[in-house]
Formats: structure tokens, C-alpha cells, sequence
């Protein structure tokens, strides 16, 4: 079975601070994908970024970049110069990428960026 | 309507009522799923559908009843509820190739209150 912890609850910065994203996973198969997800205060989840297992390179998308580490089973999220609109839920998540169209998500943390 | 629409945003329906969500995709994939996001849980997939087929059912209580007419559109029709199904319900869609998953893309969601 899968399972994606997100540690962090809740985190509050303030505007311009970089604050990272922690998410930590757990699964025995070899080949699959990770996510991160926006969920605004409107409700809908926003996908940022697919990473699969076989591609360990960060990746860098304007103020957002991530580190996957397969050594740390990690896929941590960076957010630099925070802005108030940054303010949402993130979500991490994993899917296998054959058989099973399921996502396991994970607690979500809740990132306020106060101005 | 670009991506995945959900009507309607907000619904609220006693326990006796019988009512129906619905979702569209319009980003011609062909793979649709129900989630659940209530406040003290993480996000619960519900049900997948590919290729208008039903591949699974993650013991859903039979007061759910989904329905997918064809490929870009997805149904929960909902009856005798309780006020624990209170909660958010998003709808998503992917391509599914050959057992490949892929990226699920989601809609805003329905905020369901049960009296």
C-alpha cells in the first residue's frame, strides 16, 4: 500500500519569506508518480507538477521549485519570496504509474502568507 | 467551459431527499473519478471510471450511486444521506492509455450540507 504523510499542518509566514513544503512517502513499487496540488479557498485543486520515479532532477517554475530525493523517499516543495495570493492548501500525492488510477493524497498543509 | 465543471457549487438536502452532482470534462479524457473531502479526513477517492466502465468502488455505502453516460460527463446521484456525508465532493478526469495512469485534473467541487 501507498501512504503520503505531509507533516506540517499548518504554516504561516510572512510575505517575501521562502518557506518549504515538506511530504514524505511510502511504497514498495519501483515506478510512479508524485504530485502537488494548490486547493485554493475556492475548493478547486490546482495541479503544480508531476514527477515520476525514474526522474530525480529538482525542477525550478518561476518562485516554485522541488527536490525529490528517492534516497529520503522526499519530494519536498519550495516556495521563494512568498506572496499573499501563495495562500491556500497543499497537497502531495502518489499515484502508481500502471494498474491502479489512485491517488493518495496526503493531509494537506495549510499555508497562510500574511502580508 | 474549458477543463472540468461541477453544478452545482453548493447543495444543501435532508436526510429523506434525493438529489444528483454533476460533472464534465472537456478535455477529452477518458477516465473520471468522485472524491470526498471532509474536514477531519484526507481526500477519499470514491470511485474510478474508465472508458465509461466503473473499475472501482472503494466501499462506498450504496446511498451513493454513481454514473457515467459517457466519457466527458460523470454523475453522483446521492439519496437518504446522512449528516456525516456533509463535505466537499470534486470530480476529476484523466487520460487512462493501456494501464497507463496519468495526470488527474479536477473541478471546483460541490460543497454538500446534509440537514
Amino acid at each position: 500500500a501507498q501512504k503520503v504523510t505531509q507533516a506540517q499542518t499548518e504554516i504561516s509566514v510572512v510575505e517575501k519569506e521562502d518557506v518549504t513544503l515538506d511530504c514524505v512517502y511510502e511504497t514498495r513499487d519501483t515506478t510512479y508518480y508524485l504530485f502537488w496540488y494548490k486547493q485554493p479557498p475556492s475548493g478547486e485543486l490546482v495541479f503544480l507538477i508531476r514527477r515520476n520515479s525514474f526522474d530525480e532532477q529538482n525542477e525550478i517554475s518561476g518562485r516554485y521549485s522541488w527536490n525529490f530525493q528517492k534516497s529520503t523517499s522526499s519530494f519536498n516543495f519550495t516556495i521563494t519570496a512568498s506572496q499573499v495570493v501563495d495562500s491556500a492548501v497543499y497537497f502531495c500525492a502518489l499515484s502508481l504509474i500502471q494498474g491502479a488510477q489512485k491517488l493518495v493524497f496526503g493531509q494537506g498543509t495549510r499555508l497562510t502568507i500574511n502580508p | 467551459e474549458t477543463g472540468v465543471t461541477q453544478t452545482p457549487r453548493h447543495l444543501v438536502m435532508g436526510m429523506t431527499n434525493k438529489k444528483s452532482l454533476k460533472c464534465e470534462q472537456h478535455l477529452g479524457h477518458n477516465a473520471m473519478y468522485w472524491y470526498k473531502q471532509s474536514a477531519k479526513k484526507p481526500l477519499e477517492l470514491m470511485f474510478v471510471y474508465s472508458l465509461e466502465e466503473r473499475v472501482e468502488n472503494n466501499s462506498v455505502p450504496s446511498r451513493f450511486s454513481p454514473e457515467c453516460p459517457n466519457s466527458s460527463h460523470l454523475f453522483l446521484h446521492l439519496h437518504t444521506l446522512q449528516p456525516e456525508d456533509s463535505a466537499l465532493y470534486l470530480c476529476a478526469s484523466s487520460r487512462w492509455t493501456g494501464g497507463l495512469t496519468d495526470t488527474q485534473y479536477f473541478g471546483p467541487g460541490t460543497r454538500l450540507t446534509v440537514l
